[in-house]
Order: C-alpha cells, then sequence, then structure tokens
C-alpha cells in the first residue's frame, strides 16, 4: 500500500495557461476525491467520483475546470485558461471498501502568475 | 453559518499537558466525523474517525461526538511538541463529499 501520489507536486504558469494535474488514488480504493485548500482554509470539495464515474461535481467548480477518471484508476485534474484566483494547493483523495475514511496524498500547489 | 465551525486559535499548551479541540456543525443528517493533522505546507493526514456518540480513544487521542449537540472535540494527552499542527475537523453529511472546518491551529511549547 503505497498511499495517494500526487503529481506534480508543484506547478508554476502564467496566467492564461492550461494545467494538468494527476492522482493515483491507494490501489484497491474504488473512490476518488478533489478538493482545493487557500491559505487559511479547510480543503474545499471539488468533485468524486466513484470507478469511473463522475458522480458529484461542485456547484463552486467554473467550466474551466474539469476531471476525468477514464479506466477507474488514476484521475487528471484540467484547468483551462488559469487565473490567479486559481492559485491554491489541489489535494486528492481516496476511499474504499465500506468505510468512508478519505486519505489524502501529498498534493499539489499551483502558482498562478 | 458556516456547516463546520472551528476556533482559529492559535490553542497554546505547555508540553505534557492534555490539549482539547472542539468543533460544532449544522447538519443533523452528518454521519462521520473525522480529524485531520495538517503541518505548514504538507496535506491532511488522517488521526481519527468516529460515527457514534460518545468518546472513541487511540494511543494519546480520543475523539468525543455528541450528536444532540452536534459537537466533536479531539484530546491530546501528553502535548508534544511535535503535535503543533493545524487541526482540521471533517464532517461527512452522507453524500460523500467531506466538509471541513477551517482549523486549529495548536502551538505546543516546550
Amino acid at each position: 500500500d503505497t498511499g495517494v501520489s500526487q503529481d506534480p507536486r508543484h506547478k508554476i504558469t502564467k496566467r492564461g495557461q492550461n494545467v494538468t494535474f494527476r492522482c493515483d488514488p491507494i490501489s484497491e480504493h474504488n473512490r476518488l476525491y478533489w478538493y482545493r485548500q487557500t491559505l487559511g482554509q479547510g480543503p474545499e470539495f471539488l468533485t468524486y467520483f466513484q470507478n469511473e464515474a463522475q458522480l458529484e461535481k461542485s456547484r463552486l467548480l467554473s467550466d474551466r475546470f474539469s476531471a476525468e477518471r477514464p479506466k477507474g484508476s488514476f484521475s487528471t485534474l484540467e484547468i483551462q485558461r488559469t487565473e490567479q484566483g486559481d492559485s491554491a494547493m489541489y489535494l486528492c483523495a481516496s476511499s474504499g471498501g465500506y468505510t468512508d475514511t478519505q486519505y489524502f496524498g501529498p498534493g499539489t500547489r499551483l502558482t498562478v502568475l | 453559518q458556516k456547516e463546520v465551525e472551528q476556533n482559529s486559535g492559535p490553542l497554546s499548551v505547555p508540553e505534557g499537558a492534555i490539549a482539547s479541540l472542539n468543533c460544532t456543525y449544522s447538519d443533523r443528517g452528518s454521519q462521520s466525523f473525522f480529524w485531520y493533522r495538517q503541518y505548514s505546507g504538507k496535506s491532511p493526514e488522517l488521526i481519527m474517525f468516529i460515527y457514534s456518540n460518545g468518546d472513541k480513544e487511540d494511543g494519546r487521542f480520543t475523539a468525543q461526538l455528541n450528536k444532540a449537540s452536534q459537537y466533536v472535540s479531539l484530546l491530546i494527552r501528553d502535548s508534544q511538541p511535535s503535535d503543533s499542527a493545524t487541526y482540521l475537523c471533517a464532517v461527512n453529511t452522507g453524500f460523500q463529499k467531506l466538509v471541513f472546518g477551517t482549523g486549529t491551529r495548536l502551538l505546543v511549547s516546550p
């Protein structure tokens, strides 16, 4: 059990560029979550997958954000036309079986210049 | 009213003391409750989870849940400087997503 992994760990981009993040969940976990955390705040839910199906998406998530989990394993989160307000830590978590306990990856810190 | 509320702190305790962290939530339908520890610049690390009213102990940590009063607490016994971190309370309201408080910063002084 290697835990949740995320790539890259840090990303610096210029405003208007597109960025893509990857998350690999714990191998036996079928549920995968994306959260965003800004300084001084708790993580904020973005979206949730069960296997390959995206079952919930936050109303706060603009159309510039899209997430996929095509084979029910790893997931990608893409942000198009980045804005300075997108600067945050993007966290991925997974859970599995009968428990709803979520385990977080190390996060991807995005800085938009 | 925020869904999950925590005092932002900092809560300062001397080494060896008991640290008491509190959290209230607004959704009476909430099913499960979690405490995560987060060091500066790192991701949240699961400390405890609790589903039923009462106390749950794990080593130096005790989680307490009172659904009637809609509060959850975390006690840390024999606090150590390495416990200095932000403690996040999270609530699952039954729709799989976790709703987090803003966290309480704990400082344990040697």
